[in-house]
């Protein structure tokens, strides 16, 4: 099994701060990974897929980097909505979803 | 507009079969491009994959439970029915469906929580 372990597990931030967590495959993924936010109580969200390609209807702030085993989701400027939890999902192998990274208020 | 709905029992008891439908409209479960997959989070956890059908019928299930599962398609009703035996307290968590055109999850039911407790 690929293992995908993120950090941090918890980030805290500011409204208009440059956000970036890290997911890493414990072996090659190419670029097969992909990137949920959750909000409490609801359906992920498909925010990036392919490592770097931005779902649509996902604002520009959001962006997906990476390839091989290390990858990161960067949030250029925080806003109010993005206060949730991330996860990062591999597919090249079926599929395993990261820990989750929890964004909250500073 | 892609929508999925899970239902079913929401509460099971041990050793018993969960059965799950998921109800879809917006596309056509009938090509090798499209799939619907399931998806389970416990409560306070991260998510698992459970399992995948694409149109074609072709099948994919995690190694890890892959004993317990079977996933198949009406394609006459746009339901995806997955079926897990032997549940167990410690497999209490929230099913999700979500469509897909690879891997990646592009849409989701809201969930359903099933609890297994006797």
């Amino acid at each position: 099994d690929i293992q995908m372990t993120q950090s941090p597990s918890t980030l805290s931030a500011s409204i208009g701060d440059r956000v970036t967590i890290t997911c890493r495959a414990s072996q090659s993924i190419s670029s097969w990974l992909a990137w949920y936010q959750q909000k409490p109580g609801k359906a992920p969200k498909l925010l990036i897929y392919k490592a770097s390609s931005l779902q649509s209807g996902v604002p520009s702030r959001f962006s997906g980097s990476g390839s091989g085993t290390e990858f990161t989701l960067t949030i250029s400027s925080l806003q109010p909505d993005d206060f949730a939890t991330y996860y990062c999902q591999q597919y090249d192998s079926y599929s395993t979803f990261g820990q989750g990274t929890k964004v909250e208020i500073k | 507009q892609i929508t999925l709905k899970e239902s079913g029992l929401t509460l099971v008891k041990p050793t018993q079969t969960l059965t799950l439908t998921c109800t879809f409209s917006g596309f056509s479960l009938t090509t090798s491009e499209v799939g619907v997959g399931w998806i389970r989070q416990p409560p306070g956890k991260t998510l698992e994959w459970l399992a995948l059908i694409y149109g074609d019928d072709d099948k994919r299930y995690s190694p890890s439970l892959r004993s317990r599962l079977t996933v198949t398609k009406d394609t006459s009703k746009n339901q995806v029915v997955l079926r897990m035996t032997n549940m167990d307290p410690v497999d209490t968590a929230t099913f999700y469906c979500a469509h897909t055109n690879y891997w990646d999850f592009g849409f989701w039911g809201r969930g359903t929580l099933v609890t297994v407790s006797s």
